[in-house]
């Protein structure tokens, strides 16, 4: 069972605060690395999706970066808002098999 | 395009019931995924399916069996259910590309008493 972890579990931020998390996986067969935006009572979606060392991605107030050699991936939020209050997993899939391990997701909570 | 649908949404079952959720997709896509959801657990694997006609077990699929008939559907069946399988059950669905980016099904809340 590969282990993917995030932290911090949960975080509480004013609004308007900038605030990242981390997520970490192994970094031997690195295939493709996700991370999932999920709000209470709905369903996982994703947000991004990174494949190379280095990769950064954005959308909107939200970007996250990739380090494959070591293990890592950050995700950022700045100037965060009331409905960015989600938990945030990320999946990591290694040697490109057709299955995905999720991390146990950072629950952030924005306060108006 | 509805996505990914799951049905029933909800589903109180006793202890020694069976019952079969169904997950349907209109999307085309090869790979499709049952996974249970539990407190302080994050998403497991319960199995999953490469194409029409296979299956494969995931992180833990003991007390569950799935069959993939058709390429659009992918069943998930409890034998003889037990309170430990009291969870949210999410379906998805993924192709090759963007690293089999995940799409999901709305879930399915299951209660085992």
């Amino acid at each position: 069972i590969l282990n993917v972890e995030q932290s911090p579990q949960s975080l509480h931020v004013q609004e308007g605060d900038s605030t990242n998390f981390t997520c970490s996986f192994p970094s031997s067969n690195f295939y493709a690395l996700h991370w999932y935006r999920w709000e209470t009572a709905k369903s996982p979606e994703a947000l991004f999706v990174m494949t190379l060392n280095g990769d950064e991605k954005k959308k909107g107030r939200i970007s996250a970066t990739l380090n494959t050699k070591e293990g890592y991936s950050y995700l950022y939020i700045k100037g965060s808002q009331p409905e960015d209050s989600a938990t945030y997993l990320c999946a990591y899939n290694s040697g490109g098999y057709q299955k995905v391990t999720f991390g146990i997701g950072t629950k952030l909570q924005v306060i108006p | 395009n509805a996505g990914v649908t799951q049905t029933p949404k909800f589903r109180v079952l006793k202890t020694g019931q069976s019952m079969t959720l169904l997950c349907a997709q209109d999307m085309n896509h090869e790979y499709m995924y049952w996974y249970r959801q539990d407190p302080g657990m994050g998403l497991r694997l319960i199995h999953y399916s490469v194409g029409e006609g296979t299956t494969a077990k995931g992180e833990v699929p003991d007390g569950y069996n799935v069959s993939r008939l058709k390429k659009q559907n992918f069943l998930l069946g409890l034998e003889s259910a037990a309170p430990s399988q009291t969870s949210v059950y999410f379906c998805a669905s993924s192709y090759p590309g963007q690293g089999y980016e995940q799409y999901f099904g709305p879930g399915t809340r299951l209660t085992v008493t």
